[in-house]
């Protein structure tokens, strides 16, 4: 069964820093990968999303996400976070030949001035 | 350019009544998706469909029924609710496309069972 770990429930850094979210998967075939954001009081967006092919995949605002097979990990990173970033970043891994995706618990985004 | 849209956004009722959020979305997408948000569990699948009369259930189908009739219309019914149905529900659509697609999200609905 597929299943999504973000050790980080919360993450501080302050503005201008450089950030990055772990995601670690477990499933046993390559995985289709995604990160979404939430901002306070809205839905889900899709920051970026791996299916195949380059393991650093450029995404929406900024943000990077690199695939490590060997790692089961698809971190998320950004090199200078805004204020605005401040949300909740989910990632969420599927499969082949399965059109349902599954969640991580999601990490907590705090900017500090 | 509606998109998804979700209704009501807010929404407190009381135990054992019956409530039903509805989810509308314009893309003509075939999947859609009804999720659950609580702190300390991320996001939950509660049913989804492929397409108008195909439904089936996800990881907390428990005190839900859903419909779908058509297309671009996907209502999630409580049909007696508890107070741990209090939650954030999420509804998502998604093109088909032979495996997991990137989700479109609604605003989501706060309901409040009391």
């Amino acid at each position: 069964a597929q299943s999504v770990t973000q050790p980080d429930i919360h993450i501080t850094v302050s503005e201008g820093a450089s950030l990055e979210l772990r995601c670690n998967y477990s499933y046993g075939a390559t995985p289709y990968l995604f990160w979404y954001v939430q901002s306070p009081g809205q839905g889900l967006q899709l920051l970026l999303k791996y299916f195949s092919g380059d393991t650093l995949v450029q995404g929406i605002k900024g943000f990077e996400a690199e695939f490590k097979r060997s790692q089961s990990s698809f971190n998320l990173r950004k090199p200078s976070v805004h204020w605005s970033d401040a949300a909740e970043y989910f990632c969420a891994v599927g499969a082949r030949r399965d059109d349902k995706i599954i969640f991580g618990k999601g990490t907590r985004l705090h900017i500090l001035p | 350019d509606a998109g998804i849209t979700q209704s009501p956004r807010y929404k407190i009722t009381e135990t054992g009544r019956q409530v039903t959020l509805m989810c509308h979305q314009t893309w003509s997408h075939s999947y859609m998706f009804w999720y659950r948000q609580d702190l300390g569990h991320g996001l939950r699948l509660i049913y989804y469909s492929a397409a108008a009369d195909i439904t089936d259930k996800g990881e907390v189908p428990d005190g839900y029924v859903v419909s779908r009739s058509k297309t671009e219309n996907f209502p999630l019914t409580l049909e007696s609710a508890t107070r741990s149905q209090t939650s954030v529900y999420f509804c998502a659509s998604s093109v088909p496309s032979g495996g997991a697609a990137e989700q479109f999200f609604g605003p989501g609905t706060r309901l409040t069972v009391l």
